[in-house]
């Protein structure tokens, strides 16, 4: 079975600067999505940004990229610039393309905090 | 905003009562999963529907059960509630593409199990 490890229970960030959140994931499968989602005090699940396992190129959303390490099994993301409304959890996904259904498989959280 | 939405926002119940949470999909997806987030935790995958036939089951017991309607909204219920049952139930809707669907989630409803 699949394992996503968010070793950082929470980070501070002061506004317009960087932070980087780490996910680490276990699995014995070659191809497989990655996300990351953002879940405001609203409590609503949004969809960050998403990596293909089979790309190597990092994806990009705005502000938002990901340094992924697939041999390391490495899935961090970089906000830049941030922003107060970026204040939220975050937590990394991790899907298998190869097994039937697309369930989730969730990291325990990591809590951002921005400071003004 | 997804296009996902949950019924109720909120719910108390007490042990051993019965309870039923509502999903209605976005507009154009099939398929319907049901997560469970205990407070401070992630998502745990509950089940998924699609074109109302369960399509994969994670590690809850029977008395969680679902079921998708024709038009792809969905339901969730709980049997027999138990405290530990207290948590926010969240559903996200999906439309296959190959491989490429991503879930778009619901604002979830609150359940408190008293």
């Amino acid at each position: 079975a699949q394992t996503v490890t968010q070793s950082q229970p929470e980070m501070s960030v002061q506004e317009a600067e960087t932070v980087t959140l780490s996910c680490t994931y276990d699995t014995s499968e070659s191809d497989y999505y990655l996300f990351w989602y953002k879940q405001p005090p609203s409590r609503q699940m949004i969809l960050v940004i998403r990596q293909e396992a089979y790309k190597q190129q990092n994806a990009t959303e705005n502000r938002f990229s990901v340094n992924f390490q697939k041999a390391a099994k490495s899935f961090s993301l970089k906000i830049s610039d941030s922003q107060l409304g970026d204040a939220a959890m975050y937590f990394c996904a991790y899907r298998s393309r190869e097994a039937a259904g697309n369930k989730l498989t969730f990291g325990g959280g990591t809590r951002v905090l921005v400071k003004p | 905003e997804t296009g996902v939405t949950q019924s109720p926002t909120h719910l108390i119940k007490t042990r051993g009562q019965q309870v039923t949470l509502r999903c209605s999909s976005q507009s154009g997806h099939n398929t319907v999963s049901w997560y469970q987030q205990a407070l401070g935790q992630g998502p745990q995958f509950i089940f998924q529907y699609y074109r109302e036939e369960e399509n994969g089951r994670g590690n809850f017991p029977p008395r969680f059960s679902g079921l998708q309607f024709p038009n792809y909204s969905s339901e969730l219920n709980v049997n027999a509630l138990e405290l530990d049952d207290s948590a926010l139930y969240l559903c996200a809707s999906s439309r296959p593409q190959g491989g490429a669907d991503t879930q778009y989630f619901g604002p979830g409803t609150r359940l408190t199990v008293l």
